[in-house]
């Protein structure tokens, strides 16, 4: 079975960093492509960035700059490295599976991890 | 990367059908047959409904439809249930390996 698990999620001020992780198991990270999905409260899904099996990483313009994917093969972990945050990022971030076959659609989710930019 | 459009609202009573527009662009919606819906029940992680524009993941019910005409597709949900009720999301890939969603859509079963 394909679990996604997020941590890291916390209150932080703005223009610090934190660092996101999510524990896959059912598949490996390194075969797939994973995204890191976020929303803030009470609005919707905002696609944020993806690391490819090749390894190639893409990101939103919103984060470009700030925000770096990366992955650990080793544990079959994914991480999501945020700098100079602000208030505007504050959301529950979601790390998300592009199933095979599935033509770049989200097929497992994890339960999201909450993040909250405040001074 | 501008997201796209969808109605903030939609509602139906229980067995009647709906249908939920996404209008994107020709960079997205428009240029590529890579549109999906997701499902989302308050405080729970979306869920894949439907992918690749009409394709149905197993375990959804054949309820739940899509299309695509030009840069707006759409997720049509016949015989309303209860359970349906919910928060649905589009995305498309909006090409240089990007994706965008659309703002959401919450349904209400009267």
């Amino acid at each position: 079975e394909v679990q996604l698990v997020e941590s890291g999620g916390g209150l932080i001020q703005p223009g610090g960093s934190l660092r996101l992780s999510c524990a896959a198991s059912g598949f490996t990270v390194s075969d797939s492509y994973v995204s890191w999905v976020r929303q803030a409260p009470g609005k919707g899904l905002e696609w944020i960035s993806v690391i490819y099996s090749s390894g190639s990483t893409h990101y939103a313009d919103s984060v470009k700059g700030r925000f770096t994917i990366s992955r650990d093969t080793s544990k079959n972990m994914l991480y999501l490295q945020m700098d100079s945050l602000r208030v505007d990022d504050t959301a529950v971030y979601y790390c998300a599976r592009e199933g095979w076959g599935f033509g770049e659609a989200f097929d497992s989710w994890g339960q999201g991890t909450l993040v909250t930019v405040a001074s | 990367q501008s997201a796209l459009t969808q109605p903030a609202s939609v509602s139906g009573s229980p067995g009647q059908s709906i249908t939920i527009s996404c209008t994107g662009s020709g960079s997205d919606i428009g240029s590529y047959t890579l549109v999906s819906w997701y499902q989302q029940h308050p405080g729970k992680a979306p869920k894949l409904m439907i992918y690749e524009v009409s394709k149905r993941p197993s375990g959804v019910s054949n309820r739940f439809s899509g299309s695509k005409s030009g840069n707006t597709a759409s997720l049509t949900i016949s015989g309303l249930q209860a359970e349906d009720e919910a928060d649905y999301y589009c995305c498309s890939y909006a090409g240089r390996s990007t994706k965008v969603f659309g703002g959401g859509t919450k349904l209400t079963v009267l």
